[in-house]
C-alpha cells in the first residue's frame, strides 16, 4: 500500500539546521508531486510548497522562501525538507503529503505521520 | 488568517446531522474541487472527501460533501462519538503559480 514515512522528532537550538525526510513506498515515485505542510500544535494547516518528483523542481509558498529547501533522492524514493537558521517560530509539526489528480482536481493523500521539530 | 473560512467549532448529539461550511473565492472553491480532511489529536490529517463529493474507500457514507459557487459544505449524518475530530477543507488556488489553501479547521464536538 502507499505509504509516506517521516523521520523522527527533532530538538534543535536556534540557528541550527534540521533535515526532515519523507520515505515513500507502494507507488511510482516520480509520477506524483510531494507537498510539505506545517502545523503549529493547536493551530491549522499551512501549505509550504511542493516538489515535482519528475524534474526535482521545487515551488515554495510565500513565507517559506530562503531558509526552506525541498529536495529528493530518487534512488531511495525519499523527499527531504531542510530548514536552516532555525528560529523558535519554526517549532511545529511538518507533514509531507502526496498530490493525486490533475491541477484543480487534485487532493493530498496519503500524508506522512508528521515530524515534530522543536526549536529551543 | 486562512484563505478558506470555516467555523472554529461545531457540535451535535449522537444520531444528529451536522454540517460544516467552508467559504472561499473564485480562484479556489469557485473554480476547483474541494477536499476535506479529518484529524484526530496527535495524528496526521486523513483524506475524508475528495473531488468535492467523493469518498475514498473505507470512509462511511455518513460523510458527504457538496459545493455551490464559492462555498462548500461537509455533512455528517448519524453523528457518532468517534466523529469527534478537527475537520479541514482545502482547495487548489489558481492565483499566480498556484497553491494549496486550507480552512482554519473546525473542531467537532459530539455532545
Amino acid at each position: 500500500q502507499v505509504q509516506l514515512v517521516q523521520s523522527g522528532s527533532e530538538v534543535k537550538t536556534p540557528g541550527a539546521s534540521v533535515n526532515v525526510s519523507c520515505k515513500t513506498s507502494g507507488y511510482t515515485f516520480n509520477i506524483y508531486a510531494l507537498n510539505w505542510v506545517r502545523q503549529v500544535p493547536g493551530q491549522g494547516l499551512e501549505w509550504m510548497g511542493w516538489i515535482n518528483t519528475y524534474t526535482g523542481n521545487p515551488t515554495y509558498a510565500q513565507g517559506f522562501t530562503g531558509r526552506f529547501v525541498f529536495s529528493l533522492d530518487t534512488s531511495v524514493t525519499t523527499a527531504y525538507l531542510q530548514i536552516s537558521s532555525l528560529k523558535a517560530e519554526d517549532s511545529a509539526i511538518y507533514y509531507c503529503a502526496r498530490d493525486v489528480g490533475g491541477s484543480g482536481k487534485n487532493w493530498l493523500d496519503p500524508w506522512g505521520q508528521g515530524t515534530r521539530v522543536i526549536v529551543s | 488568517q486562512s484563505v478558506l473560512t470555516q467555523p472554529p467549532s461545531a457540535s451535535g448529539t449522537p444520531g444528529q446531522r451536522v454540517t460544516i461550511s467552508c467559504s472561499g473565492s473564485t480562484s479556489n472553491i469557485g473554480r476547483n474541487d474541494v477536499n476535506w480532511y479529518q484529524q484526530f489529536p496527535g495524528t496526521a490529517p486523513k483524506l475524508l472527501i475528495h473531488s468535492t463529493n467523493q469518498r475514498p474507500s473505507g470512509v462511511p457514507d455518513r460523510f458527504s460533501g457538496s459545493k455551490s459557487g464559492t462555498s462548500a459544505s461537509l455533512a455528517i449524518s448519524g453523528l457518532q462519538s468517534e466523529d469527534e475530530a478537527d475537520y479541514y477543507c482545502a482547495a487548489w488556488d489558481d492565483t499566480l503559480l498556484g497553491l494549496w489553501v486550507f480552512g482554519g479547521g473546525t473542531k467537532l464536538t459530539v455532545l
